[in-house]
Parts: C-alpha cells; sequence; structure tokens
C-alpha cells in the first residue's frame, strides 16, 4: 500500500521564477491538502483540493495556486518566487467522507524542501 | 479560532528517562480531533495517534501514552524508556469542526542523548 508520495525531493530555485510541486495521495484517499514549513516553525495550511477543486484555502497569497487530477494526484504551483517561499512543502492525503467521521486520519509525505536564492 | 500551544521548544533527556511533551489547545467547537506527528530530520510528518473530543479515554501504545483532558484542554505525550530514536521534532495538531485543515502547534525538539 502506496503511502503518500512527493516530487521532487528538494529543488532549488532563483527569486521571481515559478516551482511547480507533485503529489500522490495514499491508495484509497481522495482529498489532498498542502502545507508550507517554514524552519523551526509548525506546518501551516496553504489550502485543500476535493473532486478537482479548491474546497478551502489558508492565509496564502494568489502566487500559490493548486491543481487536481482526475485520479486524485496533485500539484502545487508558486509564481514570483521570494526568498521567503524557502521551505519544506508537505502534501497531506486524507478521505474525505472520513473527515466527518471520528475515523480518519491525515497522512503526509516525505515533503519537497525547496530552496530559494 | 483554533490555536495550539507547545510551550516546550526543546527537551533533553538522557536514554532511559521518561519525558512527556505538552501540548494545550484552544477550540470553540464541541466537535474535534487532537493529532500527535512525529517528524525526523527526514521531514515526513509520521502520524502516532489521533482523538476525538467526545472520547476522553487516555491510550497507550507500546512505550507511548496520550493523556487527554478536556477540563484543561490538554493532550500530552509520554514516551516511557526512551531511546535514540525517538530523537525528533514532535507535533500536536487540532482539526475542529467542519475545519478542513490541521491547525499546528510549533513543535518540541527532542533529543535522547545516549
Amino acid at each position: 500500500d502506496a503511502g503518500v508520495t512527493q516530487s521532487p525531493t528538494h529543488l532549488i530555485k532563483t527569486r521571481g521564477q515559478q516551482v511547480t510541486l507533485r503529489c500522490s495521495p495514499k491508495s484509497g484517499h481522495d482529498t489532498v491538502s498542502w502545507y508550507q514549513q517554514a524552519l523551526g516553525q509548525g506546518p501551516q495550511f496553504i489550502f485543500q483540493y476535493y473532486e478537482e477543486e479548491e474546497r478551502q484555502r489558508g492565509n496564502f497569497p494568489d502566487r500559490f495556486s493548486g491543481h487536481q487530477f482526475p485520479n486524485y494526484s496533485s500539484e502545487l504551483n508558486v509564481n514570483a518566487l521570494l526568498l521567503g517561499d524557502s521551505a519544506l512543502y508537505l502534501c497531506a492525503s486524507s478521505l474525505r467522507t472520513g473527515l466527518r467521521r471520528s475515523g480518519n486520519t491525515i497522512y503526509f509525505g516525505e515533503g519537497s524542501w525547496l530552496t530559494v536564492v | 479560532a483554533q490555536k495550539v500551544t507547545q510551550a516546550q521548544t526543546e527537551i533533553s533527556v538522557v536514554e532511559k528517562e521518561d519525558v512527556t511533551l505538552d501540548c494545550v489547545y484552544e477550540t470553540r467547537d464541541t466537535t474535534y480531533y487532537l493529532f500527535w506527528y512525529k517528524q525526523p530530520p527526514s521531514g515526513e510528518l509520521v502520524f502516532l495517534i489521533r482523538r476525538n473530543s467526545f472520547d476522553e479515554q487516555n491510550e497507550i501504545s507500546g512505550r507511548y501514552s496520550w493523556n487527554f483532558q478536556k477540563s484543561t484542554s490538554s493532550f500530552n505525550f509520554t514516551i516511557t524508556a526512551s531511546q535514540v530514536v525517538d530523537s525528533a521534532v514532535y507535533f500536536c495538531a487540532l482539526r475542529s469542526g467542519s475545519a478542513r485543515q490541521l491547525t499546528f502547534g510549533s513543535g518540541t525538539q527532542l533529543t535522547v542523548l545516549p
């Protein structure tokens, strides 16, 4: 049973560039959320996708956008990169119906380390 | 608004000592879920436990135990007989009511010395 997989693992970009990060959810899961974790801090919610639509968004600018594909995989795009975008980007996977029940668990991938120089 | 506070930024213990990581949460919702995750240097958040607001029964899993007290809005995590492999950053998180996201604390860096 494959867990949450993310790519790339590490990448370095130049200020002003654009980046795309990818995530495949855990088998059987249909909901993908993205989090940004700056060094020494807890993860911060960016947005969540379900049924190929953005369902909820955290306090992040429009430079952060995403997409979910019919196979439930997802992409996170960040435009006009700033130095402050350097962080670990984590993808979280869950089952939508389970969010309304007690039995749901949210699983995370290993993350993509983004460095903006 | 939801908030999770992990007041302990760093804890250092010697192997085989017991250690408790504190977590205090704030929410106005009556239905909520609390989580603990472990984050080794590789970055992956490893799920440890989920607790529902309507189930205050404490839980033990091997060397790990969790003490959930709604009266003090706390969900503390104890590692018994700590091992070097327990060294990591531990996060407490809250998902409250109909919110779709997790709200994390700032984490506690646990170092277990041999």
